[in-house]
């Protein structure tokens, strides 16, 4: 099955710095590669996401690219505020076919801290 | 629009008890998820239904997990008898369809076994 690795595990940056995560992953019938953001007692939120058919996605502060070769993404998140502290994971959806964009493999979780 | 609603928040169980858990998707939305999430790791899917069959239930620990979705809409998932090892937060989510649709997360119900 699917195997999602996320780097690093703990980030501190101070407000204003670039942030970025970094993904591997295992399965090339992967497609969609979504990420999430999770603060303390919340669910995961979707803050941007890329389909294998698009190497670079980008909304305002974030950003996110793609190297289907390599098998590996990652999250750039520019001009950052304490308000991005926050767990952030990255997914992949290992369906074969690559459509169930909700029957995802996450990465084990990037804790992000961004001080004032 | 409301989002994925979830009951109870919190509960605690001793272990070989029972515990059952709501979930409530976004209207309109045909297929829902249950994942777990252990302390510090990513969620886990445990099982996938499309409207009200299951997809997708490959690691769902079927010995002591149940889950249903007999009207299509909200679902319920159940844990009969509970071991330590499944403290967690449970998570629902939903998406409009199975194709090409982004997945909604609710906030998760955090079980404590004891």
């Amino acid at each position: 099955g699917e195997n999602v690795e996320q780097h690093p595990s703990t980030l501190s940056v101070q407000e204003g710095d670039s942030a970025v995560i970094k993904c591997t992953y295992s399965d090339s019938a992967s497609n969609y590669f979504p990420w999430y953001k999770q603060e303390l007692g919340k669910g995961p939120q979707l803050i941007i996401d890329i389909r294998s058919n698009v190497g670079e996605k980008k909304d305002q502060r974030i950003a996110v690219t793609l190297n289907k070769t390599a098998k590996h993404f990652s999250l750039h998140i520019t001009e950052t505020q304490p308000e991005d502290s926050a767990v952030y994971f990255c997914a992949a959806n290992p369906s074969p076919g690559g459509t169930s964009y909700g029957k995802l493999t996450f990465g084990q979780g990037t804790i992000l801290t961004v001080h004032p | 629009e409301a989002g994925v609603a979830q009951s109870p928040r919190y509960k605690i169980i001793e272990k070989r008890q029972s515990v059952a858990f709501w979930c409530n998707p976004i209207s309109g939305h045909a297929t829902l998820y249950w994942y777990q999430q252990i302390l510090g790791q990513g969620p886990k899917l445990l099982i996938q239904f499309q409207n009200n069959g299951v997809v997708d239930d490959s690691q769902l620990p079927k010995d002591r997990f149940s889950a249903e979705r007999l009207k299509g809409v909200d679902s319920t998932l159940k844990i009969q008898p509970a071991k330590l090892e499944d403290s967690a937060v449970y998570l629902c989510a939903s998406s409009l369809g199975d194709y090409n649709t982004e997945a909604f997360f609710g906030q998760g119900t955090r079980l404590t076994v004891v």
